[in-house]
């Protein structure tokens, strides 16, 4: 069965720093696997996206992840933290039917300036 | 426009209570789904409809019954509410059922039971 596992349910950065959100999945099928970030009192919005092809994948506001098959890791990075990054963050993976997402705990990402 | 539209957006009701949570979208998607977000941030599947039909339906209370009266559109009604029904409701849809097209959420509707 799938699962997610985000290591770290909170992440502290200064303004500025590199980002790094750590996603591990599990899946007994080729992985379809997403980011989604969560703004208070908001609905999920979608950061990025990996379903085939290129393993690094860029997705909106100067993230990217990386799909690394061998360590079963989807990663999410970004150089430089904004304050305006401050929220909680979803890692995800397709059920195997691709009926629904599955998703890990979350992270939340707090910037100090 | 708003893509996904869920109404109300905050939702407080005594237990026992019948109500009705309404998710609308105008992507032109076939799926729809309704997924559970607890106190922990938690989000999970609680269904999953395409082109009207139901086609996943997790451990779920039959208290909980979606309907979807055209594709457009899938409402979630909840029955005789119970304290643990308080969470926040995420409505959703994607282009197809596959599972490789992202979903799209609406704002969610926070449930309060007193």
């Amino acid at each position: 069965a799938q699962s997610v596992t985000q290591l770290g349910s909170h992440v502290s950065v200064s303004e500025g720093a590199l980002v790094l959100l750590r996603c591990n999945y599990s899946s007994s099928v080729p992985p379809y696997l997403f980011w989604y970030v969560q703004y208070p009192n908001q609905g999920l919005q979608l950061l990025l996206k990996y379903t085939t092809g290129a393993t690094l994948v860029k997705g909106i506001n100067g993230f990217e992840a990386e799909f690394k098959k061998s360590e079963t890791s989807f990663h999410l990075t970004k150089p430089s933290a904004h304050m305006s990054d401050a929220a909680e963050y979803f890692c995800a993976v397709s059920n195997q039917a691709g009926t629904a997402l599955i998703f890990g705990k979350g992270t939340t990402l707090s910037v100090s300036s | 426009d708003t893509a996904v539209s869920q109404t109300p957006k905050y939702l407080v009701t005594q237990m026992g209570n019948d109500k009705s949570i309404k998710c609308e979208q105008n992507l032109g998607h076939d799926t729809m789904y309704w997924y559970k977000q607890d106190s922990k941030k938690f989000l999970k599947i609680m269904f999953s409809y395409n082109n009207k039909e139901l086609i996943i339906n997790e451990t779920v209370p039959n208290r909980f019954s979606p309907k979807s009266p055209d594709k457009a559109h899938l409402n979630l009604h909840i029955n005789s509410l119970e304290l643990g029904d308080s969470a926040v409701y995420f409505c959703a849809s994607s282009q197809d059922g596959q599972g490789h097209q992202p979903q799209h959420f609406g704002d969610g509707t926070r449930l309060s039971i007193l």
